[in-house]
């Protein structure tokens, strides 16, 4: 049982690519998170999901965009990579049966743009 | 929209001290406030939570405690210990509502 999983753990990119994270569950969790994590500024939420095929924009949503084909899989995408999307990327996941449930976070994505 | 301050962005202790981090939401309609505990490059996890109906809770050495007269909630480490060194954050969600809004976090340091 190998929890949540992130890939990749570093990436360094330049102004102007893209890329894709994968975040991956084994939980059997219905709801899905994207946040990032800044210096001071604690987490915030940038898309979320709560169930297969669903999304939501969350606080900070501008610039990326996802995707929740299977139940297990969230991805995060940038399209067009910016110097200030420059963070630590944490995927959560909960169970779905309420909102006030723990949250179980992959190990995180040191994302640095150029 | 909900906003949460967290007080102080650092403390530092004494071992077998106590800690306390405050924590304060502007949403009267928040009514779940969680803690996390960020131990240096790992994942947050979760060491206690409350909902809007209960005063106090406790878990060993962890408590929190929650007014909701004057929107305000603290954690509570007593006895600290060197593994509770770490960054706390807290947050507060209003009913209904997927979205967290978290605390910009205390970096708890326990000196030996």
């Amino acid at each position: 049982n190998a929890g949540v999983t992130q890939t990749p753990k570093f990436r360094v990119l330049k102004t102007g690519q893209s890329m894709t994270l994968l975040c991956a569950q084994d939980m059997n969790h219905e709801y899905m998170y994207w946040y990032r994590q800044d210096p001071g500024m604690g987490l915030r939420l940038i898309h979320y999901s709560v169930g297969e095929g669903t999304t939501a924009k969350g606080e900070v949503p501008d610039g990326y965009n996802v995707s929740r084909l299977k139940k297990q899989n969230f991805l995060l995408g940038l399209e067009s990579a910016a110097p200030s999307q420059t963070s630590v990327y944490f995927c959560a996941s909960s169970r779905g049966q309420s909102t006030n449930e723990k949250l179980f976070f992959g190990s995180g994505t040191q994302l640095s743009v150029l | 929209g909900e906003n949460v301050e967290q007080h102080p962005s650092t403390l530092s202790v004494q071992e077998g001290d106590s800690a306390v981090i405050k924590c304060t939401y502007s949403d009267s309609a928040s009514n779940y406030f969680p803690w996390y505990k960020q131990e240096l490059g790992k994942r947050p996890q979760l060491i206690i939570d409350i909902r809007s109906n209960v005063g106090e809770k406790k878990d060993q050495r962890i408590a929190v405690t929650l007014n909701k007269t004057a929107k305000h909630f603290s954690l509570h480490i007593t006895e600290t210990q060197p593994e509770d060194s770490a960054v706390y954050f807290c947050a507060a969600r209003k009913g209904g509502n997927y979205q967290l809004i978290w605390g910009a976090g205390t970096k708890l340091i326990i000196k030996p």
